[in-house]
Formats: structure tokens, sequence, C-alpha cells
């Protein structure tokens, strides 16, 4: 099984929609990061959770808010989605106990969303 | 301000070798990585470099100089598997700031 999961995989929606992107993981880390990836823009920061309590705005929050139910849990919602939304997102998940590779992320799969 | 400059695209042949640069201007410096992401796919970790020097890990080596803020990946004998891009990645804080990714590099191998 996947130690890092993402739900739906894929998901078209309408403008002014709200949405929520999901991220479980079972590799027992406490950080937790969502990130969109545009053609040619590489990864975007959005927001991210070094622990249950915390929560830290990316460079590119406008638009989006974000859950962190459980160490394992970290939700992203579209509030009110608009067409340049539509992206590639990905959630990852780091280790600062991981001797000598502290901030090695490890990714989901990726959600492709569609905003029409 | 963070800048990571990477290539946008390269090309090279299969059985080629192929060097892929990154120079990082950044508030501060821990290490930096390189990742390999397919497309649609999501990115997967290559190497970590902290210390000057080469790294090499079977048919991919990454070097790093601190001094110079440049690191670069090395690919020998390409495959037609190992188009894809490259993105580097730099750790700039004392452990409680997220990593900083260049925009990518584009590898198409061809026959």
């Amino acid at each position: 099984d996947a130690d890092v999961t993402q739900t739906p995989r894929n998901r078209i929606t309408k403008t002014g929609k709200r949405i929520m992107l999901e991220c479980s993981q079972t590799k027992g880390h406490d950080r937790m990061y969502w990130y969109r990836q545009d053609p040619g823009l590489g990864l975007q920061l959005i927001y991210y959770s070094f622990d249950v309590k915390d929560i830290n705005k990316g460079e590119i929050s406008d638009g989006y808010s974000v859950s962190r139910q459980a160490q394992a849990k970290f939700s992203l919602s579209l509030e009110s989605a608009i067409p340049n939304q539509t992206a590639l997102y990905f959630c990852a998940t780091s280790d600062p106990r991981d001797r000598g590779l502290e901030e090695t992320q490890y990714f989901g799969p990726g959600t492709r969303l569609l905003v029409l | 301000g963070q800048n990571i400059d990477q290539p946008t695209e390269m090309t090279a042949t299969e059985g080629a070798i192929v060097q892929i640069n990154c120079t990082y201007q950044t508030s501060g410096f821990n290490g930096l990585f390189w990742y390999q992401q397919h497309a649609g796919e999501a990115p997967t970790f290559l190497s970590y470099n902290v210390l000057d020097g080469l790294e090499e890990k079977g048919r991919f080596s990454s070097f790093l100089s601190r001094s110079k803020g440049y690191s670069y990946l090395l690919l020998k004998e390409l495959q037609m598997k190992d188009s894809a891009s490259y993105l580097c990645a730099v750790t700039t804080g004392s452990g409680n700031t997220p990593l900083v990714f260049g925009k990518g590099t584009r590898l198409s191998v061809i026959a």
C-alpha cells in the first residue's frame, strides 16, 4: 500500500463550487505539505503543517484553506473554485527525525483538478 | 529572497551522459536535493548533498559546491526511461522551513 495517498485522484468541478482534497499518510511523519504544479512553473507551496496544531501559509495560499485533522490527515479546501486553480495538486510529508535526511519530502500520487 | 535556477529543457541521446546544472541564491543553506518526476507522476527522491563534492549512486551522481552556490546532477548511460523532469530543491533554514524548489529541467532522451 502507498505511504501517502490522495483522494480524489481526478476531479472536475465548476466555478464557485467548494471542494476538498484529502491526504492521508501511514509514514508516521509529523510534517505535511500541499503543493500545486502548473506546466512550466514547478512546485508552488500552498500550506504546510509541522504538527497537528501548526498551520502555515506558503507562497500561494490565497483562495485555499487547510485542516490538519490528525497527524495522518491534511486536507486542502478551495472555498470557491475558479478556473485558474486548475492544476495538479500534490501532498507531501517529511520527518525531522530522519537522521541526515530531515527535509526529504515524500509525495503522494497527486490530484488532477479541472475547474470549468 | 530565494532564487534557484535550472535550464528549462535538455535533450540527450540514449547511452550518453548528461549534466543538469542548478544554481541557487538563498537566504540560508543547509543542503540540496534532487528529485525525479515523470510526467503526471509524483516527484521521487534521488539525492541529497550537504557537503562539497560528488556523491555517486549507480548511474546518477550529484555534485555540490557550497561556495559557488552550484550543483549538478550527472546521468550516465542514459536510458529512455530517464526522460523526466529533474527538480533541484534547497533547504534554507534550521529545519523549520520547507524546501525551496526550482522550476525543474525537462530531460528528453532520444534514440
